[in-house]
């Protein structure tokens, strides 16, 4: 089954812990990016990749890492995480559209309480 | 830059009743629009989707029309079911130098009673 897969799908954790959330896709996917939800401002880019060690900054980067190191992984990494980190986090993929193929595919979300 | 800006919600209807959620758009180029639905504790599917002018998307009994003369991607159901319960984000997407771009309005939460 084609699928983004997040893990963990919830954590809590304390102010400073770094943290990883992982991101996987097995659709052979160029383009991965990471978002956060939050109340009344919808969804907001953090992150994107184009491909293995291509990835640029979204619209709210400020306090999040991402490597691609391997084509269908691109985790995310709070390094020093504070409680307005406190959101649910999407990871998702996508071919380029000169394939003719594209379209998102979202993963089933992370929500991370920082405390 | 880009936004989408999505009717103030949420949104409480009977069972059957018309369902109309609106969605307008700026965008510097000729972007795509999409309209994806968030189930409880789900994450986003894809609804439907537009890639220009005068396309219209549907599925599942939604509709929408991509109006450049509006700059508008309205939702639209005849009759909606308490299973359409969800919240509903309206979102274009434009492929630049560096990559694609999807942007997302803020949301309508929809309830639907039976």
């Amino acid at each position: 089954e084609a699928q983004v897969t997040q893990n963990p799908r919830y954590l809590i954790t304390v102010t400073g812990k770094k943290l990883t959330v992982t991101c996987s896709q097995n659709m052979n996917h160029e383009y991965m990016s990471w978002y956060r939800q939050d109340p009344g401002l919808g969804l907001r880019q953090i992150y994107y990749s184009m491909n293995v060690e291509v990835t640029d900054k979204g619209d709210v980067p400020e306090g999040y890492k991402v490597s691609r190191k391997e084509k269908r992984n691109f985790p995310l990494i709070l390094e020093s995480p504070s409680p307005n980190q406190t959101s649910l986090y999407f990871c998702a993929s996508s071919s380029h559209s000169n394939t003719g193929k594209w379209g998102y595919t979202f993963g089933s979300g992370t929500r991370l309480t920082v405390v | 830059g880009n936004s989408v800006t999505q009717m103030e919600g949420p949104v409480t209807l009977s069972e059957e009743a018309f369902l109309t959620i609106n969605c307008t758009y700026t965008a510097t180029g000729y972007p795509s629009l999409f309209w994806y639905v968030q189930y409880p504790g789900e994450g986003l599917q894809l609804l439907l989707k537009a890639t220009k002018a005068d396309d219209k998307g549907s599925n599942k009994g939604f509709e929408a029309t991509y109006r450049k003369e509006t700059t508008s991607f309205h939702l639209e159901k005849g009759s909606v079911q308490v299973s359409d319960s969800a919240v509903y984000f309206c979102a274009l997407l434009e492929w630049e130098t560096s990559g694609s771009r999807l942007t997302f309005g803020e949301g309508t939460q929809l309830t639907v009673n039976p």
